[in-house]
């Protein structure tokens, strides 16, 4: 098994470009989600989904979109990229309440 | 909104000495989980206890949870310098899969 794949591993974009930072599982977990994690800030919750086709809102979760077509993928939007939105981008995903398996992470600068 | 704060943050140590990181939260819980982010990586999950217990030790890591005073410490005994890391707390509410990091501790191990 491959856990949780995160791709690309390092992106920088000019602002107001937009990118799609790629997740996939082969766990079959049915929960996904993605955080970013800025200095001094620990990691806050974007946007999560508890199965194909339903997705909510985290913390933070403006300027970003996500969609769940199938179990195994969870892709996050970026639609115009900003400054603020320079950080790195973790994906996890779990089941059942047990441990959540996380990605190496995505890491996003933008000029 | 943010719920673990794990204290203190940065803790530097000679090996073979124990560690301790404490952490408080605000809300009920379901469960506590303790995750280890080495340099550059994702996080790794560590211990998971759960409200109803009190403590837990997996090899030279313990953890306790006091949901009176909501709280919970990570003990790494005879520490290595490979426990060099950041290490976070995350509580996990009950009914969902969401997670709400602490800001993390950074650990070093000194050889």
């Amino acid at each position: 098994n491959a856990g949780v794949t995160q791709t690309p591993k390092f992106q920088v974009l000019k602002t107001g470009q937009s990118m799609t930072l790629q997740c996939a599982q082969d766990m079959n977990h049915e929960y996904m989600s993605w955080y970013r994690q800025d200095p001094g800030m620990g990691l806050r919750l974007i946007h999560y989904s508890v199965g194909a086709g339903i997705t909510d809102q985290g913390e933070v979760p403006n300027g970003y979109n996500v969609s769940r077509s199938t179990t195994e993928d969870f892709p996050l939007r970026l639609l115009s990229a900003a400054p603020s939105q320079t950080s790195v981008y973790f994906c996890a995903s779990t089941t059942s309440n047990q441990p959540q398996h996380f990605g190496d992470g995505t890491r996003l600068s933008i000029l | 909104s943010q719920q673990g704060e794990e204290d203190p943050q940065a803790l530097s140590i000679q090996e073979g000495e124990n560690a301790t990181m404490n952490c408080s939260y605000k809300t009920s819980i379901n469960n506590l989980q303790w995750y280890r982010q080495n340099s550059g990586r994702g996080l790794v999950h560590l211990i998971l206890i759960r409200s109803n217990e009190r403590e837990k030790h997996s090899g030279r890591l313990r953890v306790t949870l006091d949901t009176s005073k909501k709280s919970s410490s990570l003990l790494i005994t005879a520490s290595r310098a490979a426990d060099t890391a950041s290490y976070f707390c995350a509580t996990n509410k009950r009914g969902n899969n969401r997670l709400a990091f602490g800001k993390g501790n950074q650990v070093v191990v000194i050889p």
